[in-house]
């Protein structure tokens, strides 16, 4: 199955300072990812949809300002967390699929921001 | 709201038994997908099943859908230990997003 990389795994970083996930597909052409966060024991929410070549479209009450993304080419887009605050501090999911079929997720990064 | 809210519920099962747990979903589907999420981990497909279709099977793995329910199952037959997991039914949204209920946390207890 196609694979989604995503990069780091885990990252600490200090209130103030701003934090980059990077999500890959490696095997295939994306023109649209997603990123997601879930709250512990939670479901995954959706954030945003990362279009290719183009701004990102986000899910209502989603701080656009607060959370950056890219997706610069068919293969790679990226979350940056600015300004990192402790309610930051979560675990984000990113994926990526061709249209109606499965989904291909990222194996999630624990940011915690102290 | 998120579509595929599946009832929630937490399972805890002896090794060996069977798992079943239910997920419904508020608007018309082209197909339904479940989900598996080890802790603090990504989320893996399982299986999806497509709106004209009322049962698929994939290894241990059986999933029915009920469209005039708006409902769906996944059961697991003779779960193992490494079955541990949260399970996650989805449905598409516009522009291909997936909308996840609200999950299911399954402990097979060896």
């Amino acid at each position: 199955g196609a694979v989604v990389s995503q990069h780091p795994s885990r990252v600490i970083c200090k209130s103030g300072t701003s934090v980059k996930i990077e999500c890959r597909s490696l095997d295939f052409q994306a023109t649209t990812m997603f990123w997601y966060r879930q709250f512990p024991k939670k479901s995954l929410m959706l954030m945003a949809t990362s279009n290719e070549g183009s701004k990102a479209t986000y899910e209502q009450g989603v701080e656009k300002d607060k959370f950056l993304i890219n997706h610069a080419s068919l293969t790679l887009s990226t979350l940056t967390v600015t300004s990192a605050h402790p309610e930051d501090s979560s675990f984000y999911i990113c994926s990526a699929s061709r249209l109606n079929t499965e989904a291909f997720f990222g194996q999630g990064t624990r940011l915690t921001v102290v | 709201s998120q579509q595929g809210e599946e009832d929630p519920q937490a399972l805890s099962i002896q090794e060996g038994e069977n798992a079943t747990m239910n997920c419904s979903y508020k608007t018309s589907i082209n197909n339904l997908q479940w989900y598996r999420q080890n802790s603090g981990r990504g989320l893996v497909h399982l299986i999806l099943i497509r709106s004209n279709e009322r049962e698929k099977h994939s290894g241990r793995l059986r999933v029915t859908l009920d469209t005039s329910k708006k409902s769906s199952s996944l059961l697991i037959t003779a779960s193992r230990a490494a079955d541990t997991a949260s399970y996650f039914c989805a449905t598409v949204r516009g522009n291909n997003r997936l909308a996840f209920g609200k999950g299911n946390q399954v402990v097979v207890i060896p």
